[in-house]
């Protein structure tokens, strides 16, 4: 079935270094995308969104990169703090123009002192 | 600016008991949506409202779970009866239009 899945269920970093999680999606159609950040016992957090007819999206600290032709998706964190340290999900938007999304399993990120 | 409001934080019952939960989204917010969360996963759709009709129950187990969302603004979600399996955190979201805004979530322990 549809799917947003994830590469790798822990990553640790070192605290300074760029981090890159990544997502891979099953649904062609999908039109839009979100990077949230969930930290313990919070709800999700909006970090960075990207639609479907661009590459990529840079924020503060954070990019975005889509890939449409392999339905890859990447999150990369410049310069990571101790406060990164999260779960991070993608959600893909898989119904244009009703926001019904889908999320992924979820990338925990560690950073190390 | 004040966020999605849920009560209660924790819930801890037995189950065959009956539970339910309160979202109370950002004003002006036209969708509403609930989220089961289980421990190590992403949030699953359970309902999805847009003002006071629904839009997306295709995964709401209906034999058990019920919301309602009145007058378009604030939303119940309940549980009858509850069920070992139904231990999670239960999330609230709303939305105006794209980017989803979550409320801190009730975290159902069901023994």
């Amino acid at each position: 079935g549809e799917s947003v899945g994830l590469h790798l269920p822990t990553l640790s970093v070192q605290e300074g270094d760029n981090s890159i999680i990544n997502c891979a999606y099953s649904n062609s159609a999908s039109d839009y995308f979100i990077w949230y950040k969930q930290e313990s016992g919070k709800g999700p957090q909006f970090i960075i969104d990207i639609r479907s007819n661009m590459d990529k999206r840079q924020g503060q600290r954070v990019t975005v990169l889509l890939n449409k032709t392999v339905k890859h998706l990447s999150l990369q964190i410049a310069a990571t703090q101790p406060g990164d340290s999260a779960v991070y999900f993608c959600a893909e938007n898989i119904l244009s123009g009703t926001y019904k999304y889908i999320f992924g399993t979820g990338t925990r990120l560690k950073v190390l002192a | 600016e004040a966020g999605v409001a849920q009560s209660p934080r924790y819930k801890i019952i037995e189950k065959r008991q009956s539970v339910a939960f309160w979202c109370n989204p950002i004003s002006g917010h036209a969708t509403l949506y609930w989220y089961q969360q289980i421990l190590g996963q992403g949030p699953k759709l359970l309902i999805q409202f847009q003002n006071n009709g629904v839009v997306d129950d295709s995964q709401l187990p209906k034999d058990r779970f019920s919301a309602e969302r009145l007058k378009g603004v604030d939303s119940t979600l309940k549980i009858q009866p509850a069920k070992l399996e139904d231990s999670a955190v239960y999330l609230c979201a709303s939305s105006l239009v794209g980017e989803l805004f979550f409320g801190s979530g009730t975290q159902l322990s069901v023994l």
